[in-house]
C-alpha cells in the first residue's frame, strides 16, 4: 500500500517570506500523480498543484512550485511571498490515475503572521 | 472548472435515524465517485469507491451496510448514514473525476457535516 507521510504537523510563516512543506511517499509504481491540495476553514478541497510522476520538470503555479525528487521519494510545497490568505492545512496526496483515490497525507497546518 | 456539488452542507439527526448524503457532478460525467471522512485536524480517510452501475467497494474497517453507497447515475452518487449514532459524527466529503479528461485532478465536494444527537 502506498503511504505518504508529512512531518511537519505545524508550520509558521510570516507574510511575504517563504516557506516550504514537506512531503515523502512510498511506493512501488514508477507512473503515478503527486499532489498537493489546501484545506482552508471552509474545509473546501483546493488544488494548489500537481505532478507527473514521469515528468522530470517540477510543477509550478504562481507563487507555489514543487521540488519533486523521484529518486528520493521526496515531494515538497515551496510558497512564495506568503500572503494571509493561505493561511489553511495543506495535504500531500497520492494516487496511480484517475481510477483511484487520492491518499493523503496527515496535513501541515500553516501560520502566516502579519 | 469541473464541479461537484455536496448536499446537504450540515446536518444534525437524532441517533438511530438515517441521513442521506448527495455529491453530484454538475457539468462532467462520473464513472467513479470517492467518499472519505474527515475528523477533526485529521486527513481524509478513504471510506468506499462509488462506481456507476455497480456496487461499490469499501475500504477495510468500514460497515457497508451501515453506509449505503448508490451511484445510480453518471452525475450522482449518495451516502447513507443508516442508523447513526453519535459516533458517527463527522465531516463527510465525496470526490470525483472527469472520466472524458486526460488529468486525473479529483474535484471535491463541499463537504457535510454530520451531527447525531
Amino acid at each position: 500500500a502506498q503511504t505518504v507521510t508529512q512531518s511537519q504537523p505545524e508550520m509558521s510563516v510570516q507574510e511575504a517570506e517563504t516557506v516550504t512543506l514537506s512531503c515523502t511517499y512510498d511506493t512501488s509504481e514508477s507512473d503515478y500523480y503527486l499532489f498537493w491540495y489546501k484545506q482552508p476553514p471552509s474545509r473546501q478541497m483546493i488544488l494548489v498543484i500537481r505532478q507527473e510522476a514521469y515528468k522530470q520538470q517540477n510543477a509550478t503555479e504562481n507563487r507555489f512550485s514543487v521540488n519533486f525528487q523521484k529518486a528520493a521519494k521526496s515531494f515538497s510545497l515551496k510558497i512564495s511571498d506568503s500572503q494571509l490568505g493561505d493561511a489553511a492545512m495543506y495535504f500531500c496526496a497520492y494516487c496511480l490515475d484517475s481510477g483511484y483515490a487520492l491518499n493523503f497525507g496527515k496535513g501541515t497546518s500553516l501560520l502566516v503572521t502579519p | 472548472g469541473a464541479v461537484v456539488s455536496q448536499h446537504p452542507s450540515r446536518v444534525i439527526c437524532k441517533s438511530g435515524t438515517s441521513v442521506k448524503i448527495e455529491c453530484r457532478s454538475l457539468d462532467f460525467q462520473a464513472t467513479t465517485m470517492f467518499w472519505y471522512r474527515q475528523f477533526p485536524k485529521q486527513s481524509l480517510m478513504l471510506m468506499a469507491t462509488s462506481n456507476e452501475g455497480s456496487k461499490a467497494t469499501y475500504e477495510q474497517g468500514v460497515e457497508k451496510d451501515k453506509f449505503l453507497i448508490n451511484h445510480a447515475s453518471l452525475t450522482l452518487s449518495t451516502l447513507t448514514v443508516t442508523s447513526a449514532h453519535p459516533e458517527d459524527s463527522s465531516f463527510y466529503i465525496c470526490s470525483a473525476r472527469d472520466v472524458s479528461r486526460a488529468n486525473t485532478e479529483a474535484f471535491f465536494g463541499q463537504g457535510t457535516r454530520l451531527t447525531v444527537v
